[in-house]
């Protein structure tokens, strides 16, 4: 089945540091890419989307480019703030279900 | 963006209880909706696909019979929780679906079973 595998967490960062989370997919077709971010006790919000193969996404400074050799859609800002502390999930679907399929979440702690 | 609410966004109820958690678009028309149960620092797992105007559809594992899902109308899904017990605490969450089938989501509701 479809699954989504994304770094553990709790990824603890200095504020402006680089950050990258990795996430690596596996589906039956051609998936849509998300990342979603949920901040403390809030809902998820989606950050950005790729629908196919070297589409890049790109939201609030982060990025994620859908790499199909490789299957991933590993989600980078190159300087974080404190405001960034959240949890953040990578995602897929494949068009005709559109059932969305999470990774495992990954927390990020930023410190000032 | 399109806005989804939740109510209650915090609940706490008796063991052998039900809850009814709404989950409403407030600014669009959604004919599918999605129910997501999410642990203590674990992912979200996918409950149900709730219909309007149909029966729901349950994943694997969930019981239909104690998570009672209704979708009487293009903006409002219900999820009930019957005879809730300890285990059934969770943070619940929904989400509606777009006509470009993006997934907005409702901030969630917290259900303690004391």
């Amino acid at each position: 089945g479809d699954s989504v595998t994304q770094m553990e967490g709790p990824v603890t960062l200095s504020e402006e540091a680089f950050l990258t989370i990795n996430c690596t997919y596996t589906a039956t077709g051609y998936p849509s890419l998300f990342w979603y971010v949920q901040y403390p006790g809030e809902g998820l919000q989606l950050l950005l989307k790729a629908t196919k193969a070297d589409d890049k996404g790109s939201n609030k400074g982060f990025e994620a480019t859908y790499r199909k050799e490789t299957t991933s859609f590993h989600l980078e800002k190159g300087s974080v703030q404190v405001s960034d502390s959240a949890v953040y999930f990578c995602a897929l679907n494949l068009a005709a279900g559109n059932k969305l399929t999470f990774g495992g979440g990954t927390r990020v702690l930023v410190k000032p | 963006g399109a806005v989804v609410s939740q109510h209650p966004s915090r609940v706490i109820c008796k063991s052998g209880t039900s809850v009814k958690i709404e989950c409403r678009s407030l600014d669009f028309q959604a004919t599918t909706m999605f129910w997501y149960r999410q642990f203590p620092k674990k992912s979200l797992m996918l409950m149900a696909t709730s219909n309007e105007g149909s029966k729901a559809t349950y994943e694997q594992g969930v019981e239909k019979d104690k998570f009672l899902i209704n979708h009487a109308s293009l903006t409002l899904s219900t999820l009930t929780v019957t005879s809730a017990h300890p285990e059934d605490s969770s943070f619940y969450i929904c989400s509606a679906r777009v006509a470009s089938n993006e997934q907005f989501f409702g901030p969630g509701t917290r259900l303690t079973v004391l």
